[in-house]
């Protein structure tokens, strides 16, 4: 059974910086291309990078508003993804998913991020 | 970045109800194009991928068409399980953008 679980949510300070974690478990994790996904307090869905799987490099793209902030990352000796949130804004406020993007289609519950002073 | 444009944004419906929400992309996506139910406090669900295949396990009343810039998703026979939030998002070029989402509400 595919199991995403995301941690290391929590209230941080405008300017501050935050590292999500995401363990996997149940598929390859290794060639896995894997996604972060956040969502405002009701507001839409927001794409926020992708990382590609060991076969093609681990290369990462990034949604433009986190680009040059955020990094993503995994190990794969782990079966974690991580995202690292640096100068962190108000509107960096959400919740926080690792997906496993389409067609194979599985999500974390989340992880709840506050930018707050 | 291409944009998605879903409407309407709110949709007030009757159970058995016959719905379509579309959805537009500012450039061709061919057919890179997946819908989404959301319930409130839940991640979203994927329904339909590459604009027309269901998903495993998906109600066969939900359906999906359209190519290059222009998709909607078809809900026939609307269920009380149905009313939910609907997105969509292009998976043809990153940033895989999504929609700013559907909310189908029981009329």
């Amino acid at each position: 059974e595919v199991q995403l679980v995301e941690s290391g949510g929590g209230l941080v300070k405008p300017g501050g910086s935050l590292r999500l974690s995401c363990a996997a478990s149940g598929f390859s994790f290794d060639k896995a291309w894997l996604t972060w996904v956040r969502q405002a307090p009701g507001k839409g869905l927001q794409w926020v990078g992708r990382i590609k799987g060991r076969d093609e490099g681990e290369t990462t793209d990034y949604a433009a508003p986190v680009k040059g902030r955020f990094t993503i990352s995994r190990d794969d000796s782990k079966s974690t993804l991580y995202l690292q949130m640096t100068s962190v804004t108000a509107d960096d406020t959400a919740i926080y998913y690792c997906t496993l993007p389409a067609p194979a289609d599985f999500w974390g519950p989340g992880t709840l991020v506050v930018v707050s002073s | 970045d291409i944009e998605m444009t879903q409407s309407p944004s709110s949709l007030s419906a009757s159970v058995g109800d016959k719905v379509t929400i579309t959805c537009r992309a500012s450039q061709d996506i061919t057919n890179y194009l997946n819908w989404y139910q959301q319930k409130p406090g839940k991640a979203p669900k994927l329904l339909i991928f590459v604009a027309s295949m269901l998903q495993s396990g998906v109600p066969s009343r939900f359906s999906g068409s359209g190519s290059e810039t222009e998709f909607s998703l078809t809900i026939n026979s609307l269920q009380p399980d149905d009313f939910a939030t609907y997105f969509c998002q292009q998976n043809y070029d990153t940033p895989y953008t999504f929609g700013q989402g559907t909310k189908l509400e029981i009329k």
